[in-house]
Parts: C-alpha cells; structure tokens; sequence
C-alpha cells in the first residue's frame, strides 16, 4: 500500500492564482481529512469528509473548498490564492468506526508558498 | 470542548539523557489521546495511542506515555534520548464522540537532541 499520498510537495503561487491540492489514499478509509501547519500553530483542520459526497467544514475553512467524488481521492481547492495561505498542508486519512483504532494516516505534506 | 496543551515549544537533551515532553489536555467525555511524531520534511507518524485500555502505553523506538486521569496528563517520556529522537512531537485529543473522529492537536515541542 502507498498509504496517503499528496501531489505537488512544492509549490509557488501568485496572489489570486488558483490550485488544486491532491490527495489519496489507498488503504479503504472512509474518513479523509485537510490540516494546515504554521510554524507554532500546531495543525489546524480545514476540511474533512466522512465518505464519497459527504464533506463539511473543520476549523479554518474560508478560502477552500473541498469536493469527495471516491472513497480514495479528496481534492483542495484553493480559489484566490492570498499570503495568508502560505502553509503546509497535510492530507490524513482513517477508518470509523474501529472500536480500537482511531488513529489518523498522514501523507507527506505539500508546502505552499503565496507572493 | 475538547482542548490540548504542550508544555514548552522547545526541549533540548542531551543524548542518552531522559526525554520528557508535556501534554495536558482538557476533556468533557474519556479521553482517546495521541502522540504523534514529525521528522524534519516529513508528515505524521503515530508514536502511540490511549484508548482507554492500559494507563502505560508503550510506543514505537522506545517511546511510551502514562495517562493520568487526576491530572488530566498524557506526557510523553523515553529513558534515553538518540540524535535520531530529534525532531517535533505533537499530542493530539480525539474530539468528542460520535461519528467525527476529529483530532485536536497542541501547537507542539520541538526536541533537540545534542551530543
């Protein structure tokens, strides 16, 4: 299993440029989940889904958006890109309800840089 | 609410020395708790995981932690720091109960590992 992997690892963007974020995972899981990481900030949650078509907002969304079409893939959109953005994102993944395991699966970041 | 407080940003040891790095966390329902650990450039990886099972929750490379309900502490201990342990820690708390499965994380601790 490649886990939970995240395209592009870098990238750049012009303010008011837009991207899309990749994520997907192959281990099944129904729960996908986008953080954002500033440095002393710990990990904020954007946007998490709790299965294909099903999304709802975490704790900073504004400026994203998100979509759930699989089980495997959950998209960041970024429409107009600020300098606020600029952060690590972090895509995760699990699988509910395991009465053992609630543990969270995280692909290996993706560092955006807005100017 | 649930809530997650790391004592101090940064520790640094030396090596072989104990490792001790602080978590409080607030909690209005059993608290499920998490260490997690992220090397330079790299995504999470769980340490280890209480659950409600045993109190002393032994972790991978030789990390473990004690839940002590009386005061409300997860803190993450390893007998004798590697240069390789040098890295940043994050406690995290799962939100509530229910079908969310969310993560709260603390802002986290840096280790620093000298020789």
């Amino acid at each position: 299993n490649a886990g939970v992997t995240q395209t592009p690892k870098f990238r750049i963007l012009k303010i008011g440029q837009s991207m899309t974020l990749q994520c997907a995972q192959d281990m099944n899981h129904n729960y996908m989940y986008w953080y954002r990481q500033d440095p002393g900030m710990g990990l904020k949650l954007i946007y998490y889904s709790v299965g294909a078509g099903i999304t709802d907002k975490g704790e900073v969304p504004n400026g994203y958006n998100v979509s759930r079409s699989t089980t495997e893939d959950f998209p960041l959109r970024l429409e107009l890109a600020a300098p606020s953005q600029t952060s690590v994102y972090f895509c995760a993944s699990s699988y509910y309800p395991h009465t053992a395991d609630y543990e969270q699966y995280f692909g290996p970041g993706t560092r955006l840089t807005v100017t | 609410a649930q809530s997650v407080t790391q004592l101090g940003s940064h520790v640094s040891v030396s090596e072989g020395a104990l490792v001790l790095l602080r978590c409080n966390y607030s909690s209005s329902v059993p608290p499920y708790l998490f260490w997690y650990v992220q090397y330079p450039n790299q995504g999470l990886q769980l340490l280890l995981k209480y659950t409600s099972a045993a109190t002393l929750v032994k972790g991978i490379n030789g990390f473990e932690a004690e839940f002590k309900k009386s005061e409300t502490s997860f803190h993450l201990t390893k007998p004798s720091a590697h240069m390789s342990d040098a890295a940043e820690y994050f406690c995290a708390v799962r939100q509530g109960s229910g079908g969310y499965n969310k993560l709260i994380f603390g802002a986290g601790t840096r280790l620093a590992v000298h020789p």
